[in-house]
């Protein structure tokens, strides 16, 4: 049971570039979310994909477009990469998010895609 | 949203109890205080989460004031592990997001 993994690890990209960012979880939950953390900050939810086939933003969106290509997978795609998207890439899985539900479930968290953007 | 105070940084002994503190003062009836904890390089860590009553697991406690004004986290015999930023998250309005803000930096020394 590997949880959440994230592929690349590490990557360099220089401005303008694109790149997707592949996220995948053998938990089988429903929801799925990408979070980006800058140096010294918390994190900030870029989209999330309550269940399979849907897909919404979050906090801070622009610049990113996401595929939830099944309910295992959830992707993050850069296509014209800035110096601003440099940044540390989480993604999450949680079991459940209903609206209205008080408690929308645990998320556990991948390790992370560091991303350069020169 | 509902917001969360946490210190900046707190400094705590190994093996002695740390106590974090939490601040929401404007958390509604049906938000859910969560507590994750992100050590140095690796993805957030789930801790425990609570809604009115005490809370225990095997990692930490989560004591909820009467009022859920505040809350506190307690780790009850603090390792060099536990050494990591840990953040109070109040559940976001729309029930997805979980809101982190900036957290508290924890060290603990030998």
């Amino acid at each position: 049971n590997a949880g959440v993994t994230q592929t690349p690890k590490f990557q360099v990209l220089k401005t303008g570039q694109s790149m997707t960012l592949q996220c995948a979880q053998d938990m089988n939950h429903n929801s799925m979310y990408w979070y980006r953390q800058d140096p010294g900050m918390g994190l900030r939810l870029i989209y999330y994909s309550a269940s399979e086939g849907t897909t919404d933003k979050g906090e801070v969106p622009n610049g990113y477009n996401v595929s939830r290509l099944n309910k295992r997978e959830f992707s993050l795609r850069l296509e014209s990469a800035a110096p601003s998207q440099t940044s540390v890439y989480f993604c999450a899985s949680s079991p459940t998010a209903v609206p209205g539900l008080a408690y929308p479930g645990t998320q556990y968290f991948g390790p992370g895609t560091r991303l350069l953007v020169l | 949203d509902a917001k969360t105070t946490q210190p900046n940084s707190m400094e705590s002994n190994e093996e002695e109890p740390v106590h974090l503190p939490c601040n929401h003062s404007t958390i509604s009836g049906t938000d859910y205080i969560h507590w994750y904890r992100q050590l140095p390089s690796q993805g957030p860590e789930y801790v425990i989460h609570g809604l009115t009553s005490n809370v225990n697991n095997r990692m930490a406690s989560l004591a909820i004031a009467e009022d859920r004004k505040s809350s506190t986290l307690i780790l009850h015999r603090a390792t060099l592990r536990d050494a990591a930023v840990y953040y109070c998250i109040l559940r976001d309005y729309d029930g997805y997001a979980l809101n982190f803000g900036k957290g508290t930096s924890l060290l603990v020394t030998p």
